[in-house]
Formats: structure tokens, sequence, C-alpha cells
């Protein structure tokens, strides 16, 4: 079965420092990998997402993913965050398209000014 | 484009009432929803898959008889929390494909349920 593991519960960044949360996926085939925030309050957004080609991939925001296959891996990347980055943010994966997605747990981004 | 609403967005119940939950696409047609449900701190897990015109697949560990799911239009999926428990009380959020988009799916803001 497929599976998403988050390394990172919660990190807590000053402004303008750089930020990284690492997402690694169980599964052997192909997949197709996400990366949603989650505002207080507000619904999940798409950050961006990576289905085949340039392994890396800009999203809104400043964000960027790279997917490294051989580390099972799709790290998210900002180089400099703002206050407004605070959110939760989840990694998710689907194995074929239109199929249900397989969250990570999650990671609480507190970014202090 | 591509929204999707939930409604209502917060409930509260007796327990041993149901609870209906509607997640509509307001702007796109979806003949697949999905129903997830969120513990505080913890992920976002699969409850079923609702097709529009046939019987909703569930997860395995969710009773389809006490989470009711109908997919009656391109456009709306319910959500019935039937003879709901305290431990019922949860986050549930919905999702939905576009008909023939790719696999990108649009979440709705959530229901908080609450069971008293």
């Amino acid at each position: 079965a497929q599976s998403v593991s988050q390394h990172n519960h919660h990190v807590i960044l000053s402004e303008a420092a750089s930020l990284e949360l690492g997402c690694n996926y169980s599964y052997g085939g192909t997949v197709n990998l996400f990366w949603y925030v989650q505002y207080p309050g507000q619904h999940l957004q798409l950050l961006l997402k990576y289905f085949s080609g340039d392994p890396l991939v800009k999203g809104i925001k400043g964000f960027e993913a790279e997917f490294i296959k051989s580390k099972f891996s799709f790290n998210l990347r900002k180089p400099s965050v703002q206050w407004s980055d605070t959110a939760e943010y989840f990694c998710a994966v689907n194995a074929q398209a239109g199929t249900a997605l397989i969250f990570g747990k999650g990671t609480t981004l507190s970014v202090s000014s | 484009g591509a929204v999707v609403s939930q409604h209502p967005s917060r409930v509260i119940c007796k327990s041993g009432t149901s609870v209906k939950i509607e997640c509509r696409s307001l702007d796109f047609q979806a003949t697949t929803m999905f129903w997830y449900r969120q513990f505080p701190k913890q992920s976002l897990m699969l409850m079923a898959t609702s097709n529009e015109g046939s019987k909703a697949t569930y997860e395995q560990g969710v009773e389809k008889d006490k989470f009711l799911i109908n997919h009656a239009s391109l456009t709306l999926s319910t959500l019935t929390v039937t003879s709901a428990h305290p431990e019922d009380s949860s986050f549930y959020i919905c999702s939905a494909r576009r008909t023939g988009g790719d696999t990108e799916a649009f979440f709705g803001q959530g229901t908080r349920l609450t069971v008293v």
C-alpha cells in the first residue's frame, strides 16, 4: 500500500530564512506527487504538483519541489519565507490518474516576523 | 474556476441524530468526489470514493451503513452521518475531480462536526 511520510511535524522559522520540508513516499511504481497548503481557517490549496518531466517543479508563492526518484522523495523548498507562509503543509501522492490522494500527516510551519 | 463548496461549515448535533453534509462543485462537473476525515493534528484519511450514478467505494474500516454517501448528480455529493456519536466528531473534507480533467482534485473548505 502507498504511504507518505513527512519528517517534520512542526517547523519554526524567522522571516527570510530558507525552508525545506521533507516528504518521502512508499510505492514502487509511477506516482503523481502534490504539495498542498492549508492556511488557518481555510481549505486546502494546491501549491504544486509533479506528474512527469522536469523533476524540479515550481509552484505558487515562490515554492518549489524536487522529485528524486531514487530517494522516493519530493521535498518542498522556499528560499525566503514570509510571515504569511505560516500554515499547515501536506504532501500527497496518488498512483493513478483520478484516484484519491494519500496524504502525509502534515507539517506545521510557524514563521515569526 | 474549480470551486468546491461544502455546507455546512460547522454543525453541532445530539447523539443519535443524523447529519447531512453537502459537497458541490460550483463551476465544473465532477464524476468523482472523495470524502476525507481529518482528526486534530492528523492527516486526511480517505473514507470513500463517490462516483456519480453508482455506489460509493468505501475504504477498509469505514462503515458504509453509518456514513451514507449519495452522488446523484455531476455537481453534488452528500455524506450523511447516521446515528452520530461523540467519536464521530471530526473535520470532514470533500474533494472533486473535474470530469475528463487531469488528476488535480479541488477541495471544499471542510465541515466541522461536533456530536454532543
